[in-house]
């Protein structure tokens, strides 16, 4: 089955202690991006990735590291977490950044992040 | 600046009537435009899609709408149902790839029966 996979999905942890939330795609997807869910503001983009080895900043970068090492992974790295990281995050991918009527963005279920 | 916009937060429809979700965008190079649907404790979902070559585009109860003189585009569904309570996000993109998808900040949809 086509999916992208986020794992934890639930993970609460302190402030300062470094966390990775992992993302694999089983699609052969070249594009995969990382974004935050939060009240009134939507989804906003953290990283996101064209290819193997070439990741881009997004929106609200700050706090937040990513590699693309191999085209199925695309971890999310918390190097320092603090409470204003709390959010919901979700991983998705797509068979390019070139989109059109037969291409689109496949999400992840989400990981739902609490930093104390 | 918010590149993509919908300004209802919420809306409340009966069931079987018409729901009319609304998304103003301002880029100009945007020409591909999405929606995506998202029930709780799941990930976002494609819905609908339309490409600035069109003005409509139906799939069953749901069409989208583009007017692009005035850089709007409407997502209708009718008629309604109570399964279709969930948050819809509006996305914008431009068919280079060079403007990642710009989502909105979603609208609340509750259908009550």
């Amino acid at each position: 089955e086509a999916q992208v996979t986020q794992n934890p999905r639930y993970l609460i942890t302190v402030t300062g202690k470094k966390l990775t939330v992992t993302c694999s795609q089983n699609m052969n997807h070249e594009y995969m991006s990382w974004y935050r869910q939060d009240p009134g503001l939507g989804l906003r983009q953290i990283y996101y990735s064209m290819n193997v080895e070439v990741t881009d900043k997004g929106d609200v970068p700050e706090g937040y590291k990513v590699s693309r090492k191999e085209k199925r992974n695309f971890p999310l790295i918390l190097e320092s977490p603090s409470p204003n990281q709390t959010s919901l995050y979700f991983c998705a991918s797509s068979l390019s950044t070139v989109l059109s009527t037969n291409e689109k963005l496949f999400f992840g279920s989400g990981t739902q992040l609490s930093v104390l | 600046d918010q590149q993509v916009k919908q300004n209802s937060p919420s809306l409340s429809v009966q069931e079987g009537r018409i729901s009319i979700l609304n998304c103003d965008y301002t880029n100009s190079m945007f020409d591909y435009f999405l929606w995506y649907k998202k029930y709780p404790a799941e990930g976002p979902t494609f819905l609908i899609s339309i490409s600035s070559i069109k003005d409509k585009n139906e799939d069953g109860r749901f069409t989208v709408f583009l007017n692009k003189s005035a850089k709007h585009l409407s997502l209708h569904i009718v008629p309604s149902q109570p399964g279709d309570s969930a948050v819809y996000f509006c996305a914008a993109s431009d068919f280079s790839g060079n403007t990642p998808l710009v989502f909105g900040k979603g609208t609340r949809l509750s259908v009550i029966a």
